[in-house]
């Protein structure tokens, strides 16, 4: 069945580190790729998305290229902030015009140190 | 605009009770997805909920379940709770017309003592 995959975290950098999570899935088909944020306490905010092969999604200084040839979706920010420490989960969804069930990762835990 | 809004905030129960959860969703949104996030288990799939019916559900036993409303509002009911049921329960909506973006609330933290 479908799946995805991400690397283990903790991942824990300084501020302004480059960040990479890499993200890659198991799919039939063209699913969507999603990154999803968890801040301490909260529920899950959609971070960024791609629908297509070799489309970048991108927000806050993230990005995500959806690559078909190596099946991942990695997310990357040049210069990470102490505020963008959190739980970051990499997801696809796919069905009949793509209104099906997410699918998560495992998560990866994100801490930035001043 | 409002988002996803879920009530209650916080839940206690204990083993054998019943709970219902509520989700709104955002206006204009027709369907409602809850997802459970337990520790060390990861988000897992519900329901999913558009236009007053099921669509599809998840690997849990029938004591999950859960109904929308006219409104598009849903209920989540976990009967028979168990230690286990402990987790945060979160509600998505989507506008389901071909789209593929879910937007979550803030969740309901179930506690089964």
């Amino acid at each position: 069945g479908d799946s995805v995959t991400q690397m283990e975290g903790p991942v824990t950098l300084s501020e302004e580190a480059f960040l990479t999570i890499n993200c890659t899935y198991t799919a039939t088909g063209y699913p969507s790729l999603f990154w999803y944020v968890q801040y301490p306490g909260e529920g899950l905010q959609l971070l960024l998305k791609a629908t297509k092969a070799d489309d970048k999604g991108s927000n806050k200084g993230f990005e995500a290229t959806y690559r078909k040839e190596t099946t991942s979706f990695h997310l990357e920010k040049g210069s990470v902030q102490v505020s963008d420490s959190a739980v970051y989960f990499c997801a696809l969804t796919r069905g009949s015009y793509n209104t099906d069930k997410l699918i998560f990762g495992t998560g990866t835990r994100l801490q930035v140190f001043p | 605009e409002a988002g996803v809004t879920q009530s209650p905030t916080h839940l206690i129960k204990t083993r054998g009770q019943q709970v219902t959860l509520r989700c709104s969703p955002i206006s204009g949104h027709t369907s409602v997805y809850w997802y459970q996030q337990a520790l060390g288990l990861g988000l897992q799939f519900l329901l999913w909920y558009d236009e007053g019916e099921e669509r599809n559900r998840g690997n849990f036993p029938p004591r999950f379940s859960g109904r929308q409303f006219p409104n598009y509002s849903s209920e989540l009911n976990v009967n028979a709770l168990e230690l286990e049921d402990s987790a945060l329960y979160l509600c998505a909506s989507s506008t389901g017309q071909g789209s593929d973006t879910q937007y979550f609330g803030p969740g309901t933290r179930l506690t089964v003592l």
